[in-house]
């Protein structure tokens, strides 16, 4: 399995900064014959289905607010959340799709200091 | 616009199967290109995928609990199903069911997700 390892495991950041969290893949997710990396992102409020925000490590989903980005390339990537809104406080995993058995992160918890 | 509404038990006795129903509504589960998983969150804890499959029947588990792990479709009622057999207090959790896949791919996000059922496991 492709164990994939954020962090920090939780982060406090002021409203209006810039937040940053950091995932490592234990095997390349990107796939050679497409150059694409097989890496998403998601955001999980309380109470609540986690939410897609990013796909192919860099893609917006549709309706995501463009304060959010990802980065990241082989075994390395990064979601930015570049101006820090109240309503980002959520927890956020990578998951991997290179490969089965779909795998996630522990989770990032993101906090207003 | 989709919407996935899991349903089922709340409690399960200790060596019982676990059912659970996801219906899909906005949308066809026969007429789309999609996978249908299922995905599991402990209380407290984070995301362990179960397994998914097309309405074509294919499907994919996780390793980890494959042999206890069946999925099925209904296409009469739009719904995909799992069952879990001889859980135990490690399959309490939240599950939930989801959309993935793109034109028929397997390999692919997560992009649309029910509101998760909690399953107790305990006498």
């Amino acid at each position: 399995d492709i164990v994939m390892t954020q962090s920090p495991d939780s982060l406090a950041v002021s409203l209006g900064a810039r937040a940053t969290i950091n995932c490592k893949s234990s095997q390349s997710v990107l796939y050679s014959s497409n150059n694409k990396n097989y890496l998403a992102w998601y955001q999980q409020k309380p109470g609540q289905p986690p939410k897609l925000l990013i796909y192919w490590a860099s893609t917006r989903e549709s309706g995501v607010p463009d304060r959010f980005s990802g980065s990241g390339s082989g075994t390395d990537f990064t979601l930015t959340i570049s101006s820090l809104q109240a309503e980002d406080v959520a927890v956020y995993y990578c998951q991997q799709y290179y490969s089965t058995p779909h795998t996630f992160g522990q989770g990032t918890r993101l906090e207003i200091k | 616009q989709l919407q996935l509404q899991e349903s089922g038990p709340g409690l399960v006795k200790p060596s019982e199967t676990l059912s659970l129903t996801c219906t899909v509504s906005g949308g066809f589960i026969s007429s789309s290109s999609y996978y249908w998983g299922w995905i599991r969150q402990p209380p407290g804890k984070g995301l362990e995928w179960i397994g998914s499959m097309d309405y074509g029947g294919s499907t994919y588990y996780n390793p980890s609990l494959k042999s206890r792990v069946t999925t099925f479709v209904d296409t009469s009622k739009n719904q995909v199903s799992l069952r879990l057999t001889s859980v135990t207090a490690a399959d309490t959790a939240v599950y939930y069911c989801a959309r993935t896949g793109e034109f028929g791919e397997f390999l692919r996000w997560f992009d649309a997700w029910g509101q998760g059922t909690l399953v107790t496991v305990s006498s």
